[in-house]
């Protein structure tokens, strides 16, 4: 059974880089199969598309915010990692790591999700 | 990028009852690569539709999607208790990947 799980700190001060790492358990995150990615949503309001990775490390990007966002794998740990710079309250929300198929990019699996406030 | 718009923003219906979702593009959705998914507060959305009218693995056949090209629709045939939720389309069919503002189906 396929498991994501998000850790990192959930206080990210306002300026600094918000930093998260998604663990893969249950399948390979060098599968030829998937793509592995970031997805956000503040609380109450909807969802956005942050970035994506295939394992060999190429890097796909929301241009909205691409020039604040890394993402980055590990495949001998089976993880990928999130890195936000210079963030503000507007960041203030619920990060799931996800699995995209590779043939069409549909997402069919989230991680649960972990919460980060930004603090002044 | 596509924008995509949902409504209504809430719809307020009984169980047993069937309920019509609809999901607008601002431009046309690529291979009608549209999904919906179904979120319950304090868990992940789970994948509902994708294709614009596959069902996922273990998707109950009240669940039905319908639409091509700007215009899309999630039907579910009879609201069961557990249906009442917040449900997103999203397309992946142009990066960047896009999701609706959400239609909340509550109890009336």
């Amino acid at each position: 059974q396929l498991q994501l799980q998000e850790s990192g700190p959930g206080l990210v001060k306002a300026s600094e880089t918000l930093s998260l790492t998604c663990t893969v358990s249950g399948g390979s995150i060098s599968s030829t199969s998937y793509y592995w990615g970031w997805i956000r949503q503040p609380p109450g309001e909807g969802l956005q598309w942050i970035g994506s990775m295939y394992y060999t490390g190429s890097t796909y990007y929301n241009p909205s915010l691409k020039s604040r966002v890394t993402i980055s794998v590990d495949t001998s740990k089976n993880q990928f990692s999130l890195k936000l710079s210079s963030v503000t309250a507007a960041d203030t929300a619920v990060y799931y790591c996800v699995r995209h198929r590779y043939f069409d990019w549909l997402l069919n699996y989230w991680g649960q999700g972990t919460l980060v406030t930004v603090s002044s | 990028e596509i924008v995509l718009t949902q409504s209504p923003g809430t719809l307020s219906l009984s169980p047993g009852e069937r309920a019509t979702l609809s999901c607008r593009a601002s431009q046309s959705v690529s291979s009608s690569y549209l999904a919906w998914y179904q979120q319950k507060p304090g868990q992940a959305p789970r994948l509902l539709i994708y294709g614009a009218s596959s069902r996922a693995t273990g998707i109950p056949d009240r669940f039905s999607g319908s639409g091509s090209g700007t215009d899309f629709t999630l039907t579910i045939s009879r609201l069961e208790p557990e249906d009442f939720a917040v449900y997103y389309c999203q397309q992946y069919g142009n990066s960047p990947w896009t999701f609706g503002q959400g239609t909340k189906v509550e109890i009336k």
